[in-house]
């Protein structure tokens, strides 16, 4: 059983749409983390979420983490082709694995 | 440049061999973590050392293993390889205070 759930799996959009995509869980975590990765290259760390309810934004992205701090969503406002990438929310479990959704692979195309 | 270095940017080996992949942490980072990367598994957790201990366990396979030596730098041997372990094989680590992970560009291992 996968730990996170990400939805949708892949999203195409136009420049300047906007979007929002999906990581759920049944569990409880103190803190969620988002990375986004492009082709070929490491995952890089976008924002950590700690509060339940917290909202935090960075620049056109905008993350929040949900009240009972099981979910998170990440949405993208006038989606530009650099936004395209695979995003991923990551948690630590017990066992202090740091543990990765699927991803949400998103092409922007002008 | 995240500060993570792994060698080798891409390896080709055949089946039944044994390769060894380098990881040089973010300096003051004592946590490495290794991942997996394939198309239909996506990033799978492997192994995490912390301070040259091991700290947590993922679906590391048998013929896998890992270690942090004294200067931190972590080495993944793979060993009996089979086309189905050729993948993107990530490190990251994390400073002391914190799980946000810093990851390296990866070594693509094609088992041919």
């Amino acid at each position: 059983t996968q730990l996170l759930e990400q939805s949708p799996q892949f999203l195409s959009i136009q420049e300047g749409e906007n979007l929002t995509v999906y990581c759920n869980s049944s569990s409880v975590f103190s803190s969620l983390q988002w990375y986004r990765q492009e082709p070929g290259e490491g995952p890089v760390l976008l924002v950590t979420v700690v509060t339940g309810g917290e909202v935090k934004k960075l620049k056109r992205l905008t993350f929040q983490f949900g009240d009972a701090r099981k979910d998170s969503s990440l949405h993208i406002t006038a989606a530009q082709p650099g936004d395209t990438g695979l995003y991923l929310c990551a948690v630590v479990d017990s066992g202090y694995a740091l543990n990765f959704g699927k991803g949400t692979s998103l092409l922007v195309t002008p | 440049d995240s500060g993570v270095t792994q060698t080798p940017k891409h390896l080709i080996t055949a089946t039944g061999q044994r390769v060894t992949l380098r990881c040089s942490p973010r300096s003051g980072d004592l946590s490495v973590y290794w991942y997996q990367q394939s198309l239909d598994q996506g990033l799978q957790f492997l192994i995490q050392y912390y301070n040259g201990e091991e700290r947590a366990k993922g679906n590391i396979l048998e013929r896998f293993s890992a270690q942090q030596f004294p200067d931190l730098h972590s080495e993944l041997n793979l060993s009996s390889l089979e086309l189905g372990d050729s993948a993107l094989y990530f490190c990251a680590s994390s400073p002391p205070t914190t799980t946000e992970a810093f990851f390296g560009q990866g070594t693509r291992l094609t088992v041919v």
